[in-house]
């Protein structure tokens, strides 16, 4: 299993561009989150899923979109990016029964934006 | 809405000494997970804790959760090198499908 994946890596954007951040996870887990987090911060909850169709707003929803059409896979997209979102972004995924499970998170991305 | 706030923000340590963070909820949680974030990586799960003032331990790390379900806490003895990294807890509160993060204590080991 490769766990949860994310992609880019890395990305430098230019104020008002537009981009998705990929996420996508190998372990048939319902829920997927998406947090951001600054130094002294700690990780906030931007949007989140309990599975495919259905997605609801975190702490930091503004500026974000999502999207859950398959189990597998949660993007986010930055709509006109703004350099208050140079941020670290990971995507999260775990078993969801009503309660929350182990969180596995992915890698992360590394976004500034200029 | 939902917070959870985490002291100390930072904490170096002398290698053997002893290191607790703390961390305390606004609303009363249904169950809270602690994470580990070594530098530059992502955050790993340590543990989760349910029941009103359930003590857990794994080696050197003991995890406590409080009678009211609203604070926890970890400790870790006599600390190693291998121990740096920022420590997070994260709780649900009832009612919600919702994780939320604690600010995090940053702990660093000096040899």
């Amino acid at each position: 299993n490769a766990g949860v994946t994310q992609t880019p890596k890395f990305q430098v954007l230019k104020t008002g561009q537009s981009m998705t951040l990929q996420c996508a996870q190998d372990m048939n887990h319902e829920y997927m989150s998406w947090y951001r987090q600054d130094p002294g911060m700690g990780l906030r909850l931007i949007h989140y899923s309990v599975g495919a169709g259905i997605t609801d707003q975190g702490e930091v929803p503004n500026g974000y979109n999502v999207s859950r059409s398959t189990t597998e896979d949660f993007p986010l997209r930055l709509l006109s990016a703004a350099p208050s979102q140079t941020s670290v972004y990971f995507c999260a995924s775990s078993y969801w029964g009503g309660s929350l499970d182990t969180q596995y998170f992915g890698p992360g991305t590394r976004l500034t934006v200029l | 809405g939902q917070q959870v706030m985490q002291i100390p923000q930072y904490q170096h340590v002398q290698e053997g000494e002893d290191f607790t963070t703390y961390c305390n909820s606004s609303t009363t949680l249904s169950n809270i997970q602690w994470y580990k974030q070594r530098p530059g990586g992502h955050p790993v799960f340590l543990i989760q804790l349910v029941k009103s003032g359930e003590v857990k331990k794994q080696k050197r790390l003991t995890f406590q959760f409080g009678e009211a379900k609203k604070n926890s806490s970890l400790h870790i003895t006599a600390t190693q090198t291998t121990d740096v990294g920022t420590y997070f807890c994260a709780g649900q509160s009832y009612n919600t499908d919702k994780l939320i993060f604690g600010t995090g204590t940053r702990l660093q080991v000096f040899p």
